[in-house]
């Protein structure tokens, strides 16, 4: 079955580092995600993209955050200067349609650890 | 703004029962989807099941069933012969025009042997 799958699997970092995660989202999907989820809390939405730009994003995904797809499978969320607080697991989710209607297919998470 | 509310932090059922999860949201929208998703310790997300609003009728999927009523807003996740690999965080989830999904803060599930 088709997989969407995350790269690195745990990071640790120091504070004011940059940090790239990776994702590669299932190849017939249009839509891609970034979700956080801070130990637990409940999932939040960061940001969609859609043909090749940011199509929502939350109050979350503020400037020290970006997203790319630097080629036709990867899919990248950027924090550019890391602090303690965006320590959290942050998933990558892609879909067909972007209406309610679509299923979203996460990925198995990124651990992000900023120290 | 949509939001989703669930109001069981924790849950226990013994095995081979039943248990049910709840669920509320809040929507101004006439056309949406309603999820579950499973969080087991692995902290993947898996989609348990899925709703049309627009369906009146439930969906079932195996042991999973929901109750869904539209005019209360509420959407119930019903988990007949409950298994200890039904263990983990459960998330409801909204899905609307936006596309992206609005999740509540979890139920976590514990299945007692």
């Amino acid at each position: 079955e088709p997989e969407v799958t995350q790269t690195p699997s745990h990071q640790v970092t120091q504070m004011g580092q940059e940090v790239i995660l990776r994702c590669v989202p299932i190849s017939n999907h249009l839509y891609f995600y970034w979700y956080r989820q801070i130990l637990g809390q409940k999932v939040e939405f960061l940001v969609s993209f859609y043909n090749n730009e940011i199509s929502e994003k939350s109050e979350i995904f503020d400037d020290q955050f970006s997203v790319e797809r630097p080629d036709g499978s990867n899919f990248t969320l950027k924090i550019r200067s890391t602090k303690l607080e965006d320590s959290a697991m942050y998933f990558c989710a892609s879909s067909e349609l972007r209406s309610g209607a679509n299923v979203l297919t996460f990925g198995a998470g990124s651990r992000l650890t900023v120290l | 703004a949509q939001t989703v509310t669930q109001s069981q932090p924790e849950m226990s059922v013994q095995e081979a029962e039943t248990v049910t999860l709840s669920c509320t949201y809040d929507t101004s929208e006439s056309d949406y989807y309603l999820f579950w998703y499973k969080q087991p310790p692995s902290r993947q997300m898996i989609l348990v099941i899925r709703q049309e609003a627009y369906k009146q009728q439930n969906a079932t999927e195996n042991r999973f069933s929901v109750n869904f009523q539209k005019a209360a807003k509420s959407f119930s996740l019903k988990i007949s012969d409950s298994q200890l690999g039904d263990a983990a965080m459960y998330f409801c989830a909204y899905g609307g025009s936006q596309g992206n999904l609005i999740f509540g803060k979890g139920t976590k599930l514990s299945v007692k042997p």
